[in-house]
């Protein structure tokens, strides 16, 4: 099936620091997303990228959407302690629009 | 919250004891989901429905049914519970079109089988 490889899967960093994570998968995917999940509540989209070599900006978030179709990544600029949860890629391709999850990374904000 | 209430929130059921979880949504969206997410593991598809009556299987489908007998609901049935079912259960909803496949989630069912 579909697997999406997502690292690093963790990070702590120091606040003010610019942090980066990426998705890659050995399939070609028409749509990225990324989501942010803090503790005890769902999953909520940040961005969504619809276009290989998209680049998109969301407040301190970019994202980016690979030419090859087959990764995306996420950058936080300037952290700050609110930004700690797990933060997931998930892409779908073909007609079925099932979203595969990559595993998810967590991140620690240290004030 | 786009809409999407999950029932009940929380459960603690024996093994062997059929459960069933509700997924509800008010958006009138085609497709709905069940997910299971388990430290390690991130959100694994469970089933997925793109209409009434319409439903298939995901990666971890085994142990689970789902019936979808009108838009706005979504049922995940464990026939037989086991400890191996204990996970945190998240509905989603999407309506796909040409450039908008985003998916919204419900805010999870905290199953326990003891």
């Amino acid at each position: 099936g579909q697997q999406l490889n997502q690292s690093p899967q963790s990070m702590f960093i120091q606040e003010g620091e610019d942090v980066s994570m990426n998705c890659t998968s050995s399939s070609i995917f028409n749509t990225w997303l990324w989501y942010k999940q803090d503790p005890g509540e769902g999953p909520v989209l940040l961005i969504a990228l619809y276009k290989a070599g998209e680049l998109t900006s969301n407040g301190r978030l970019t994202a980016q959407f690979g030419i090859t179709r087959k990764d995306s990544f996420l950058n936080i600029s300037a952290s700050i302690p609110s930004d700690v949860g797990i933060y997931f890629c998930a892409a779908t391709g073909g007609s079925n629009y099932k979203l595969t999850f990559g595993k998810g990374t967590l991140l620690t904000v240290n004030p | 919250d786009a809409g999407i209430t999950q029932s009940p929130r929380h459960k603690v059921t024996e093994t062997g004891t059929p459960v069933t979880l509700r997924c509800h949504q008010t958006e009138n969206h085609r497709y709905m989901y069940w997910y299971r997410q388990d430290p390690g593991h991130g959100l694994r598809l469970i089933h997925y429905s793109y209409g009434v009556k319409d439903t298939d299987k995901g990666e971890v489908s085994d142990g689970y049914s789902v019936s979808r007998s009108k838009t706005e609901d979504f049922l995940l049935t464990l026939e037989s519970a086991t400890s191996s079912q204990t996970s945190v259960y998240f509905c989603a909803i999407s309506d796909p079109g040409q450039m908008n496949t985003e998916a919204f989630f419900g805010q999870g069912t905290r199953l326990t089988v003891v």
